[in-house]
């Protein structure tokens, strides 16, 4: 299994809602990160886990919360999020040992009305 | 701080053709990685080529090749024989590699901006 399965694809919620992100990896990564990507702009890190410790948080607002219950799960817990924060949130998890390689998931967009 | 430029926001080719996407980047870090990533309509981000920095051979990838000058920071990306399903974006990516507090390696990209390609038929 080479993929990276990011659930749910689309997302709409309101600014009172709470919802999650779910990604999940089964290649044995034991690095995983969340980066948030507006339209026709590169992709923006968001965290980064590493063995399932939060290692960076690129000053994220605290309405983002991320979660790395195991090593193949990472969530994203979404609340009283901004119609701002609409975008693509893309999963990606590497291989530990040097090979520098990010293999990503297919993103959930994100919509906030 | 590192930054990665791509000077051509969108680009078009003809099916079968050769084009080059530049990329140029700045760092005082000796070891690190560059990378294109392809981002196709469907949105999901895949790698399309990788160099290390301290190879001084070129990377090569089927139809894809680079042309990596580290003394200038320039990665530039050759598409041969364009296909139509080569239309993308195409993300240019810094990494360097980075031990975490918890003793596990993180690899931090820095994007480009990005350049559009279409292939036309």
């Amino acid at each position: 299994d080479t993929e990276v399965t990011q659930t749910p694809k689309h997302l709409v919620m309101g600014m009172t809602n709470k919802k999650s992100l779910k990604c999940e990896q089964h290649m044995g990564h034991r690095a995983m990160y969340w980066y948030k990507q507006k339209a026709k702009k590169p992709p923006e890190l968001m965290f980064v886990y590493s063995y399932e410790k939060l290692s960076i948080n690129e000053s994220v607002p605290s309405r983002f919360s991320p979660e790395c219950p195991n090593s193949s799960l990472l969530n994203l817990h979404l609340h009283a999020l901004q119609p701002e924060d609409s975008a693509l949130y893309l999963c990606a998890s590497s291989p530990l040992g040097g090979q520098g390689k990010l293999f990503f998931g297919s993103g959930t967009q994100l919509s906030v009305l | 701080a590192q930054t990665v430029t791509q000077s051509q926001p969108e680009m078009s080719v003809q099916e079968a053709e050769t084009v080059t996407l530049s990329c140029t980047y700045d760092t005082s870090e000796n070891n690190y990685y560059l990378f294109w990533y392809k981002q196709p309509p469907s949105r999901q981000m895949i790698l399309v080529i990788r160099q290390e920095a301290y190879k001084q051979q070129n990377a090569t990838e089927n139809r894809f090749s680079v042309n990596f000058q580290k003394a200038a920071k320039s990665f530039s990306l050759k598409i041969s024989d364009s296909q139509l399903g080569d239309t993308a974006m195409y993300f240019c990516a810094f990494m360097k590699h980075e031990i975490s507090n918890s003793g596990g390696s993180n690899y931090k990209l820095t994007f480009g901006k990005g350049t559009l390609l279409t292939v036309n038929p």
